[in-house]
């Protein structure tokens, strides 16, 4: 049964702690991605890895970091410098073509809210 | 600068009718458009996508339509059930770059 899988469904931060949400996936797929989504907006890019030990920033990283050692896992640690970080978290994957058209399918996503 | 588009914030049916959602794109090079819908609290489910060749890609219950000149796709859903009460994203990509770009979304309401 293949899919994305986020982990905890729930978590809590205090001030100045830095913490790790988890990705894994067992599609095969290239590509993982990571996404915010706030109220009334729609899903902004952190991160992405198109390829093991490679990763690359997207729009809002500050504040983030991420890993890739194996292809199946993508796991985001928000940091302290992340100084807003209440949000709904996702996780995404995709295979890469050659055209780049690629659909990308999200795991179940990960609240974050700090105490 | 808000590159993908959804002016309508929600959107409320009738059961049976038609659903019409609109989204609006800026960046010409975006070449690669999908709708995804998304219930609280989960994830967002890909429903259908079109390529910008394309002016109409069909599936089941749901049409998505492309209208290249005006920069701007829309999502037919015939007829509405209210199942489909959720919040419905556009997002659009260029072949250079991969990458989604998402609307603010819309949230759908399907009345019994």
């Amino acid at each position: 049964d293949g899919g994305i899988t986020q982990s905890p469904k729930y978590l809590f931060r205090k001030e100045g702690q830095n913490v790790t949400l988890s990705c894994e996936q067992n599609l095969n797929h290239d590509a993982m991605y990571w996404y915010r989504q706030d109220p009334g907006q729609g899903l902004r890019l952190i991160y992405y890895s198109q390829i093991v030990n490679d990763f690359q920033k997207g729009d809002i990283a500050e504040g983030y970091s991420v890993s890739r050692e194996k292809k199946e896992s993508f796991p985001l640690t928000v940091t302290s410098a992340q100084k807003n970080p209440t949000a709904f978290y996702l996780c995404a994957s995709s295979t890469l073509g050659t055209s780049a058209q690629e659909t990308q399918y999200f795991g179940p996503g990960t609240r974050l809210l700090v105490l | 600068d808000q590159q993908v588009k959804q002016n309508s914030p929600s959107l409320s049916v009738q059961e049976g009718r038609i659903s019409i959602l609109n989204c609006d794109y800026t960046n010409s090079m975006f070449d690669y458009f999908l709708w995804y819908k998304k219930y609280p609290a989960e994830g967002p489910t890909f429903l259908i996508s079109i390529s910008s060749i394309k002016d109409k890609n069909e599936d089941g219950r749901f049409t998505v339509f492309l209208n290249k000149s005006a920069k701007h796709l829309s999502l037919h859903i015939v007829p509405s059930q209210p199942g489909d009460s959720a919040v419905y994203f556009c997002a659009a990509s260029s072949s250079n770059t991969g990458k989604l770009i998402f609307g603010q979304g819309t949230t759908l309401q399907v009345k019994p």
